[in-house]
């Protein structure tokens, strides 16, 4: 069946510019996460979304990053005024049964955004 | 300080050698996961262990969990050139549906 997919698979955009990132998780599960990876480096948890409930939106660095998902599918990563400091591989990752840590999570591909 | 420290941060050796890599902590965890990350791509679970001392065993491939449950480790026999990624190593944070990643070991095998 259809993995998680994420678009687009590149950004590149200009200092101080807004960019929105989307990602659409496995139909049927509940739990959905952003993370974001710097080169050479690991995950950094971002946002979790589980069903109606409200996000976690512990992980998300400033006021300028935002998510939204609607119900159960489609989730947008919205980074505003965008910095240098941004540029990172945004993955997304979805999860059955309310998302519990040893649950397998499964990725998309990312979105490579550069931020010149 | 990082919560997992993965050792080494970086492999390369030649096809058919043997190598170990290394997920450690100073915490003590319920459940430890591999996963495994090639360019381009997201991450792509390979095992997870909760038993302390658990040995798991996929093909090539060794996983353990140490007896206190505060590191692991990834044995490969015979690396072949498909096992070329980067081995991420991930527990649970301090919800239950958090997960905490190692830096990961980007590891290279060279035909």
């Amino acid at each position: 069946g259809a993995g998680v997919s994420q678009s687009p698979s590149n950004k590149v955009t200009e200092k101080g510019k807004d960019v929105e990132l989307r990602c659409d998780p496995i139909s049927g599960h509940t739990a959905l996460y952003w993370y974001r990876q710097r080169l050479g480096q690991g995950l950094e948890f971002l946002i979790y979304f589980q069903g109606n409930s409200a996000p976690d939106k512990s992980g998300l660095p400033s006021d300028r990053f935002s998510a939204e998902r609607t119900g159960e599918s489609v989730s947008t990563l919205t980074i505003q005024r965008t910095q240098q400091e941004d540029s990172a591989v945004y993955l997304c990752a979805s999860s059955t049964f309310e998302g519990l840590a040893r649950n397998e999570q499964f990725f998309g591909p990312g979105t490579r955004l550069t931020v010149l | 300080t990082q919560l997992l420290e993965q050792s080494p941060q970086f492999l390369s050796i030649q096809e058919g050698e043997n190598l170990t890599v290394y997920c450690n902590s100073s915490s003590v965890f319920s459940s430890l996961q591999w996963y495994r990350q090639e360019p381009g791509e997201g991450p792509v679970l390979l095992v997870t262990v909760v038993t302390g001392g658990e040995v798991k065993k996929l093909k090539r491939l060794t996983f353990q969990f140490g007896d206190a449950r505060k590191d692991s480790s990834l044995h490969i026999t015979a690396a072949q050139p498909g096992d070329t990624g980067l081995y991420l190593c991930a527990v649970g944070g301090n919800s239950n549906y958090q997960l905490i990643w190692g830096a990961g070991t980007k590891l290279i095998i060279k035909p």
